[in-house]
């Protein structure tokens, strides 16, 4: 059973369309967090959301936490092919030095 | 700094040959993960050490896996005897954890093991 859902698992789109992916689940969580995996490297964190409702922008991506804290989603505007890569959203298991569990991602890319 | 750097990054082995993953963490970090990520089954946590003492191991598949800690700035993951099914590519991660904060974990760049 997968504690967090992501979708859409592949997207390809062209450069400039907007888009958004999702993260879901039935638990409610403290907080969530967002990495991009690019290519032959390891994720890296482009956020974490901590209250219900929360927005946070990074440029042109746009993050947001439910208010229910169970769901979130990334929306990604005039996509670039920059923007390529894994999105994979995960919250912490347990206590705060557990690790992580992840989705499965959503594998997002972008043509010029 | 360096970030946490991981070896070697890519490994071909024969079914039933030890493998042995190495993994250097972030100076000043106090916890250090193991994952192991596939297409079908993405990310998936196998260990994690907290101030060098392993705290959950329960994502280990089976007993042809063991992770050490030596000291802060060096971990190992070896699997003996490597199977096919062990093809993958194996994340080290670590973080320094303290506080309330949620838990922000820096990658290395993985081992990619092929066992033929």
């Amino acid at each position: 059973t997968q504690l967090l859902e992501q979708s859409p698992q592949f997207l390809s789109i062209q450069e400039g369309e907007n888009l958004t992916v999702y993260c879901n689940s039935s638990s409610v969580f403290s907080s969530l967090q967002w990495y991009r995996q690019e290519p032959g490297e390891g994720p890296v964190l482009l956020v974490t959301v901590v209250t219900g409702g929360e927005v946070k922008k990074l440029k042109r991506l746009t993050f947001q936490f439910g208010d229910a804290r169970k769901d979130s989603s990334l929306h990604i505007t005039a996509a670039q092919p920059g923007d390529t890569g894994l999105y994979l959203c995960a919250f912490n298991s347990g206590g705060g030095a557990d690790g992580l569990t992840f989705g499965k991602g959503t594998h997002l890319i972008i043509q010029p | 700094d360096a970030g946490v750097i991981q070896s070697p990054r890519h490994e071909v082995t024969e079914m039933g040959q030890e493998v042995t993953l190495r993994c250097k963490p972030i100076s000043g970090h106090n916890s250090l993960f193991w994952y192991r990520q596939t297409m079908m089954r993405g990310l998936e946590l196998l260990i994690y050490f907290n101030n060098n003492v392993p705290i959950d191991d329960s994502g280990m598949p089976e007993d042809r896996f063991s992770a050490k800690m030596p000291n802060a700035s060096f971990s190992t993951l070896k699997i003996q005897p490597s199977e096919p099914r062990d093809s993958a590519v194996y994340f080290c991660a670590s973080s320094l954890v303290g506080g309330s904060g949620a838990n922000v974990l820096t990658f290395g760049a993985g081992s990619r093991l092929t066992v033929l």
